[in-house]
């Protein structure tokens, strides 16, 4: 079965910095997507990053990068100019296709950026 | 694009009644739709997968008898919380898969419903 790690509960950083939270996971199968969804304090899931397991690049969207090692079964988030509204709990994520699409969470880190 | 509403976002009901929450996907259609229940501090437990015209799919340890799920239309699913009772107290999320996109694998969310069972 699929595990997905996050051994960060909780991390605290100032505005500006930058700041990398880890996630790692275990799966034999050989296709497969990972995700980053951010959850702020209004408890809306928002999709952050995706990473498809074929692809060797390394996704990016704006301020949010991931560092995508494969063969590590390791998938962290960089958070570049961290700002305020970057406060919330994050949550890395699992998907095999044909497991009908589900996903598998990690625990999640609550992020908080400090003024 | 891909956004998902709930109905309501915050409902209080006596403890024997039946609450449904309401699940759209407003600017897609949506084969697959999942529910989620949260508690406090934790991560997202999948309750059910709801496939368009199919009876859902129900995880271990969730009773398909008091979550009723009805995924009548592309745009439509439902989730009945029949006879709650205060322990069915929690933050229930929807979500959907846009299967006309270039990104079937991603799941998009509604904003939740908060149940409070008195």
């Amino acid at each position: 079965a699929q595990t997905v790690t996050q051994s960060q509960p909780e991390m605290s950083v100032q505005e500006a910095e930058t700041v990398t939270l880890s996630c790692t996971y275990d799966t034999s199968e050989s296709n497969y997507y990972l995700f980053w969804y951010k959850q702020p304090p209004s408890r809306q899931m928002i999709l952050v990053i995706r990473q498809e397991a074929y692809k060797q690049q390394n996704a990016t969207e704006n301020r949010f990068s991931v560092n995508f090692q494969k063969a590590a079964k390791s998938f962290s988030l960089k958070i570049s100019d961290s700002q305020l509204g970057d406060t919330a709990m994050y949550f890395c994520a699992f998907m095999n296709p044909d497991s009908n699409y589900q996903l598998i969470w990690g625990a999640g880190t609550k992020l908080i950026i400090k003024p | 694009g891909a956004v998902v509403s709930q109905h309501p976002s915050w409902v209080i009901c006596k403890s024997g009644t039946s609450v449904k929450i309401e699940c759209r996907s407003l600017d897609f259609q949506a084969t697959t739709m999942f529910w989620y229940r949260q508690f406090p501090k934790q991560s997202l437990m999948l309750m059910a997968t709801s496939n368009e015209g199919s009876k859902a799919t129900y995880e271990q340890g969730v009773e398909k008898d008091k979550f009723l799920i009805n995924h009548a239309s592309l745009t439509l699913s439902t989730l009945t919380v029949t006879s709650a009772h205060p322990e069915d107290s929690s933050f229930y999320i929807c979500s959907a898969r846009d299967w006309t996109s270039g990104h079937q694998e991603t799941q998009y969310f509604g904003p939740g419903t908060r149940l409070l069972v008195l």
